[in-house]
């Protein structure tokens, strides 16, 4: 069975600084990693997602995220982070491509 | 990227009454779409996985004949909520997927029973 573990349910940052969400996954075969972001009464917004090959993700926003199979981690990174980017972050693990678990979430707020 | 619209956004409607929540997919044609139930402050639930001319699969504990499940094309599915009670408010996500290995969601309908 799959399980995904984001660590931190609110992380608050001052602007300009960097950011790290820590998402953890459980699973006995390959994964496919996702990063959504939703905004207040809104759907998810993929960020990026890792699937196969390089383990370091470029997504949009300037985010990235790491893939690290034997700490069964994909933590999201930002070197400097915006006030546009205070919302609601979801690490998903997916094995087939189709059936998704999401974590908890992490609430990012972005202090000005 | 692809673009999944929902329709409604928001709906209020009596105890009792029946909903429909639409999901299309805008710009492909989706093999699979999946429906999600998310309250205040929580993650997503997976509901149900629709696959266009089947029935859809329900995740344990989710009633199917109160959350009935129609995938009638392949840029269409829809949720009607049965007999609604106050219970059922939430915020209801559908997404859909393609080839490739990548759900795109929708923008959510907003339910309130009263």
């Amino acid at each position: 069975a799959q399980s995904v573990t984001q660590l931190d349910s609110q992380v608050p940052v001052f602007e300009e600084a960097p950011v790290e969400l820590r998402c953890n996954y459980s699973s006995s075969v390959s994964v496919y990693l996702f990063w959504y972001v939703q905004y207040p009464n809104q759907g998810l917004q993929l960020l990026l997602k890792y699937l196969s090959g390089s383990t370091l993700v470029k997504g949009i926003n300037g985010f990235e995220a790491e893939f690290n199979k034997s700490q069964t981690s994909f933590h999201l990174r930002k070197p400097s982070v915006h006030i546009s980017d205070t919302a609601e972050y979801f690490c998903a693990v997916s094995e087939t491509g189709n059936q998704f678990y999401f974590g908890t979430g992490t609430s990012l707020t972005v202090i000005p | 990227g692809a673009v999944v619209s929902q329709h409604p956004s928001r709906v209020i409607c009596k105890s009792g009454t029946s909903v429909k929540i639409e999901c299309r997919s805008l710009d492909f044609q989706a093999t699979t779409m999946f429906w999600y139930r998310q309250f205040p402050k929580q993650s997503l639930m997976l509901m149900a996985t629709s696959n266009e001319g089947s029935k859809a699969t329900y995740e344990q504990g989710v009633e199917k004949d109160k959350f009935l499940i129609n995938h009638a094309s392949l840029t269409l599915s829809t949720l009607t909520v049965t007999s609604a009670h106050p219970e059922d408010s939430s915020f209801y996500i559908c997404s859909a997927t393609r080839a490739e290995e990548t759900q795109y969601f929708g923008p959510g309908t907003r339910l309130l029973v009263l």
